[in-house]
C-alpha cells in the first residue's frame, strides 16, 4: 500500500523566517499530493496541493515542489508569522482513482516571535 | 452553507461497548470517508463510501463498519470498543470526479471517542 514519510517532526523557527517540509512516497503511480494544516483542537485544512503533472505551485506564502523522479515533494512557508504554528501533514492521493487519502506522520511547527 | 457536520462533539464509552458516530456532508458533495487519528499522529483511512456503497477500506478490522444513507449523510459503527479505539474520529466528504482528477477533501470538525 502507499507509505509516505515526512521530516522533520518538529521545526522551529524565528518569525520572518523560512520553513520547509519534505515528504518522500514510494508508490510511483501517486499523483496526488495535498499539504493540510491542523491547528489544535481544530480540523485538517486543505493549504495547498499539487498534481503529477506540475512541479511547483504556489499560493501567496507557501508553495510545494514535486520531484516525481526522486518521489519527494516538499512544502515551503516564506515570512514565517506566529499564526502558522500547527501541526502540518503531507498526504497521498489513492493512485487507485477514489478519494483515500494517505496521511504522513505529521511536522509541528513553532514560530516564535 | 454549513459546511462538513459530525455528532456527537464527544463521546465517552467502556470496552465491549457499541458506537456510532454521524456525518453530514457539505452541499454538494457525493463521497463521504472516514478517518481515525490518534493522539499526535496523522488521520488513518478507516473507509469511503459512495452511492451507499462502501468503495475502499483502509487497515481497520471489521469492528468498523459504515452506511451511506440516500442523502449522503453517513454513519461510522464500532463494535466491541478496545481502549485502543480512543480517538478523533473525522469525516471528509468530496465531490467524486473520474480518475485520474481529485477534488478536495474537506473535514467535519471530528468527534472525540474516549475508551475506558
Amino acid at each position: 500500500g502507499e507509505n509516505v514519510e515526512q521530516h522533520p517532526s518538529t521545526l522551529s523557527v524565528q518569525e520572518g523566517d523560512s520553513a520547509v517540509i519534505k515528504c518522500t512516497y514510494s508508490d510511483s503511480a501517486s499523483n496526488y499530493f495535498p499539504w493540510y494544516k491542523q491547528e489544535l483542537g481544530k480540523r485538517p485544512q486543505l493549504i495547498i496541493d499539487i498534481r503529477s503533472n506540475v512541479g511547483e505551485k504556489k499560493d501567496q506564502r507557501i508553495a510545494v515542489t514535486l520531484n516525481k523522479t526522486a518521489k519527494h515533494f516538499s512544502l515551503h512557508i516564506t515570512e514565517t508569522q506566529p499564526e502558522d504554528s500547527a501541526v502540518y501533514f503531507c498526504a497521498l492521493g489513492d493512485s487507485g482513482g477514489y478519494q483515500k487519502v494517505t496521511f504522513g506522520t505529521g511536522t509541528k511547527l513553532q514560530v516564535i516571535p | 452553507d454549513a459546511g462538513v457536520t459530525q455528532s456527537p462533539t464527544h463521546l465517552i464509552k467502556t470496552r465491549g461497548q457499541q458506537v456510532t458516530l454521524r456525518c453530514s456532508p457539505k452541499s454538494g458533495h457525493d463521497t463521504v470517508s472516514w478517518y481515525q487519528q490518534a493522539l499526535g499522529q496523522g488521520p488513518q483511512f478507516i473507509f469511503q463510501y459512495y452511492e451507499e456503497e462502501e468503495r475502499q477500506r483502509g487497515n481497520f478490522p471489521d469492528r468498523f463498519s459504515g452506511h451511506q444513507f440516500p442523502n449522503y449523510s453517513s454513519e461510522l459503527n464500532v463494535n466491541a470498543l478496545l481502549l485502543g479505539d480512543s480517538a478523533l474520529y473525522l469525516c471528509a466528504s468530496s465531490r467524486r470526479l473520474v480518475r485520474p482528477f481529485y477534488n478536495e477533501q474537506f473535514f467535519g470538525p471530528g468527534t472525540r471517542l474516549t475508551v475506558l
